[in-house]
């Protein structure tokens, strides 16, 4: 199993540019998550989703949007990329148990807006 | 979800030596989750504690909590070099489907 893996790995934009984030899980997980870690900082949410087709807002989703229309995928976009966006982006998943059980990150996308 | 705090922010340590690291939260929990953060690297999971547990163990890591306190903390004994990483905890309360987590501690174990 791959786990929970993401692309891509590492992204340069200009303002106002736009990308999307891919990541994938292979473990038939329910519950996926987008964080953003910023230096000194710990992991923020930014959106979520419970499970195929849905999603919701996290503590920080201004200037994102997500989609999970397949189970396996959950996409994170950015239309009008900012410098206060540049950051590193992890993703996670974990299994529908509701008690909340541990959560399997992947390795990260590292993206800086100039 | 809350937010756990990590104390203390920074630990330096020498190999062979035990990592005490500490964890605050305000509201009542299911359980709570230790994370490990090496640089540049997703978070992993470390254990998990449930709220009518007082203590776990998993190889070389011994995690207490103490619900009248709302604190957990994490030891490592006989600290590698490899165990150089940030350290974060997430109470998880009703409903956990949301980790919060916290700007962790962040172990520095020298050779």
């Amino acid at each position: 199993n791959a786990g929970v893996t993401q692309t891509p790995k590492f992204r340069v934009l200009k303002t106002g540019q736009s990308m999307t984030l891919l990541c994938a899980q292979d473990m038939n997980h329910e519950y996926m998550y987008w964080y953003r870690q910023d230096p000194g900082m710990g992991l923020r949410l930014i959106h979520y989703s419970v499970g195929e087709g849905t999603t919701a807002k996290g503590e920080v989703p201004d200037g994102y949007n997500v989609s999970r229309l397949k189970k396996q995928n959950f996409l994170l976009g950015l239309e009008s990329a900012a410098p206060s966006q540049t950051s590193v982006y992890f993703c996670a998943s974990k299994t529908g148990t509701g008690d909340g059980g541990e959560q399997f990150f992947g390795p990260g996308t590292r993206l800086t807006v100039l | 979800s809350q937010q756990g705090e990590e104390d203390p922010q920074a630990l330096s340590i020498q190999e062979g030596e035990n990592a005490t690291m500490n964890c605050s939260y305000k509201t009542s929990i299911n359980n709570l989750q230790w994370y490990r953060q090496n640089s540049g690297r997703g978070l992993v999971h470390l254990i998990l504690i449930r709220s009518n547990e007082r203590e776990k163990h998993s190889g070389r890591l011994r995690v207490t909590l103490d619900t009248s306190k709302k604190s957990s903390s994490l030891l490592i004994t006989a600290s590698r070099a490899a165990d150089t990483a940030s350290y974060f905890c997430a109470p998880v309360g009703g409903g956990g489907n949301k980790l919060t987590f916290g700007t962790g501690t962040q172990l520095k174990v020298e050779l």
